[in-house]
């Protein structure tokens, strides 16, 4: 089955900018979406199709898709930021969604 | 407004059988895939189960393929998940949410019902 690959934390100072990975052999040859989860809240969809933001989710959220390795990247970070970033796909050859094991990111 | 409200989570015994529903309103509920998406206590999230909008295509993880049913009534606008032969790692919050571009993607989420199964 296919399995995408996320660091587990990742940490980064206001105003700074992050980048959250998430690897899969050939991801780039997929659709991935991103999603955004705070302590007791249900996930929210903030990028999705590699690149595309969802209406109300702010410019500072960018998403790239490449070879090897799909990235989420947050410029000017804000203390809000902080929460689970995981990223997903559907796979085709098995027709399952297959979700990253999530990244916590920290606001210093 | 797009609103998905869990509901029937509760305290099961391994080997029991729980039914979850999830009441869809804001959005003509029989045009889009809907999802089941768990989480565990401090893990990342899980797809469960997907069904197509006319309930003609299901699909299952392979954790739940066998146990878990997924089913939807769209005129009651309600998705449901029929769960039996509940396992300890079956523990979960269980989300349901609506599906887009051909319902790989979730736009929108309920709140999360949570199950646990012990003894």
């Amino acid at each position: 089955s296919y399995v995408l690959t996320q660091p587990p934390s990742v940490s980064v100072a206001p105003g700074k900018t992050a980048r959250i990975s998430c690897g899969g052999n050939n991801i780039g040859s997929k659709s991935v979406h991103w999603y955004q989860q705070k302590p007791g809240q249900a996930p929210v969809l903030v990028i999705y199709y590699d690149s595309d933001r969802p209406s109300g989710i702010p410019e500072r959220f960018s998403g790239s898709n490449s070879g090897n390795t799909a990235t989420l990247t947050i410029s000017r970070v804000e203390a809000g930021d902080e929460a689970d970033y995981s990223c997903q796909v559907w796979d085709t050859s098995s027709d399952h969604v297959v979700f990253g094991g999530g990244t916590k990111l920290t606001v210093l | 407004e797009v609103q998905l409200l869990e509901s029937g989570g509760g305290l099961v015994q391994p080997g029991g059988s729980l039914r979850l529903s999830c009441a869809a309103s804001g959005f003509t509920f029989s045009n889009y895939v809907m999802s089941w998406v768990r989480q565990a206590p401090g893990k990342g999230l899980e797809w469960v189960s997907a069904i197509s909008g006319g309930s003609g295509t299901t699909y299952y993880a392979d954790s739940v393929k066998g146990r878990f049913t997924i089913f939807r009534d769209n005129s009651k606008n309600t998705l449901y998940l029929q769960m039996n032969s509940l396992r300890a790692e079956d523990t979960a919050i269980y989300y349901c949410a609506k599906g887009i571009g051909s319902g790989g993607i979730f736009d929108d989420w309920g709140q999360g019902t949570l199950v646990t199964v012990s003894s």
